[in-house]
């Protein structure tokens, strides 16, 4: 089965700092998305990459697929309170259809 | 408000009992999908339908099982239950599948969840 590691786990930031959630795959991943989820709620799709290099921003949040699609990363740029939240990324398995998620990662934005 | 309904929000039962949850995805979505979030295990995948026919399973226990109906709304049964079923549960719907095996590069719309709490 494909398995996500997200790093860090949880990131407590200063409003206006830029931060960088990394998702690591054991597989080579065939779609990644990027969603968000506030605490006991359902999650919001951010963002769904699929080639090898390509890179999708949306406001202050950009994330990008590495050349070996193994690995993608979620940059927000100037944090804001409203950022808070635990990120996941997903990935679709590479056989079947299956659908696996990451660990998380809790980011808390302090004003 | 992704368009997918999920009742009812709470739900508290006893050990042994049986749940049903329910969900209605996103007007158009073929694709129904039901995942299990706790504290330890985090966001799992359990089972997934797509107009009517199971196309995949994960981490689905036995005593679970769901189906989707001809209206497209799906259901989630889960019996015996156990202390450790509490967790939030999710389910999602996307637009369609991909034909046969392999990723379907679709996102899915989460519902607001069900938390479900055994005593």
């Amino acid at each position: 089965s494909q398995e996500l590691e997200q790093s860090p786990q949880s990131l407590i930031v200063q409003e206006g700092k830029n931060l960088t959630i990394n998702c690591t795959s054991s597989k080579t991943l065939y779609g990644l998305y990027w969603y968000k989820q506030k605490y006991g709620e359902g999650l919001i799709f951010l963002m769904m990459l699929q080639k090898g290099g390509e890179e999708k921003s949306h406001e202050k949040i950009t994330a990008k697929l590495d050349e070996k699609k193994q690995q993608s990363s979620l940059h927000i740029t100037a944090s804001q309170p409203s950022h808070a939240g635990i990120y996941l990324c997903g990935a679709d398995g590479n056989t079947g259809n299956q659908f696996y998620f990451g660990t998380g990662t809790s980011l808390t934005v302090i004003p | 408000d992704s368009g997918v309904t999920q009742t009812p929000k709470h739900l508290i039962t006893a050990t042994g009992q049986r749940v049903t949850l329910r969900c209605s995805p996103r007007s158009g979505d073929l694709s129904v999908y039901w995942y299990q979030q706790s504290l330890d295990q985090g966001l799992q995948f359990l089972i997934q339908y797509y107009n009517g026919e199971e196309r995949a399973k994960g981490n689905i226990l036995e005593r679970f099982s769901a189906q989707q109906f001809p209206d497209l709304h799906s259901e989630l049964n889960l019996s015996s239950l156990e202390l450790g079923d509490s967790a939030l549960y999710f389910c999602a719907s996307s637009v369609v599948l991909a034909g046969g095996w392999g990723p379907t590069y679709n996102e899915q719309f989460f519902g607001p969840g069900t938390r479900l709490t055994v005593l």
